[in-house]
């Protein structure tokens, strides 16, 4: 158990609709990391948060968004959902804002039907 | 573009034998390297790592290599035990930014 914590673990909708993935850090991690992994890709960067502000930016589209609140915890807002979207999303968490470990939690699995 | 690459999706061992898996990086900035290892339904974790200033780095059983000439590093696992079967993803940072680069994933199956 890493304890990085992400709900919920699966989550169906449809097209066009919208949804939101949570992620609560390891206690005393300052750092957020969102991915998204597609069928036979690797990880792909999205977004990451340190203490409330955003600090890096990978291949995030514009429908999508982030935030990380007061407590720590970070939400993934997933927008105008396309079939395309369906993948793992993990968050990840890790002390610092450049810290070279990062500490994965169990992953959100999305399917746009 | 794929800068971090393992070209090889899948990898059969005998147990007891040595485990090699491969990957390639297309990023000279890279400066520091790491091996997560993956089973089903769990997200990644912190296998090994390497910086760009070594060539090697060990911790038991596993061994990372970094050839920064050939833009290589391989994790050396042996000996292979059957719980070493997972998902093993390659990783890459720059030295100046916050982003993880990470390979595809290489499958590897231990067999008993």
């Amino acid at each position: 158990d890493s304890g990085v914590t992400q709900t919920p673990k699966h989550l169906i909708t449809a097209t066009g609709q919208r949804v939101t993935l949570r992620c609560s850090p390891r206690s005393g991690d300052l750092s957020v990391y969102w991915y998204q992994q597609s069928l036979d890709q690797g990880l792909q960067f999205l977004i990451q948060y340190y203490n409330g502000e955003e600090r890096a930016k990978g291949n995030i589209l514009e429908r999508f968004s982030a935030q990380q609140f007061p407590d720590l915890h970070s939400e993934l807002n997933l927008s105008s959902l396309e079939l395309g979207d369906s993948a793992l999303y993990f968050c990840a968490s890790s002390v610092a804002v450049s810290s070279y470990e990062q500490y994965f939690g169990p992953g959100t699995r999305l399917t746009v039907t | 573009d794929q800068q971090v690459k393992q070209n090889s999706p899948s990898l059969s061992v005998q147990e007891g034998r040595i485990s090699i898996l491969n990957c390639d990086y297309t990023n000279s900035m890279f400066d520091y390297f790491l091996w997560y290892k993956k089973y089903p339904a769990e997200g990644p974790t912190f296998l090994i790592s390497i910086s760009s200033i070594k060539d090697k780095n060990e911790d038991g059983r596993f061994t990372v290599f970094l050839n920064k000439s050939a833009k290589h590093l391989s994790l050396h696992i042996v000996p292979s035990q059957p719980g070493d079967s997972a998902v093993y993803f390659c990783a890459a940072r720059p030295l100046t930014g916050n982003q993880f680069y990470f390979g595809t994933g290489t499958s590897l199956t231990v067999i008993p």
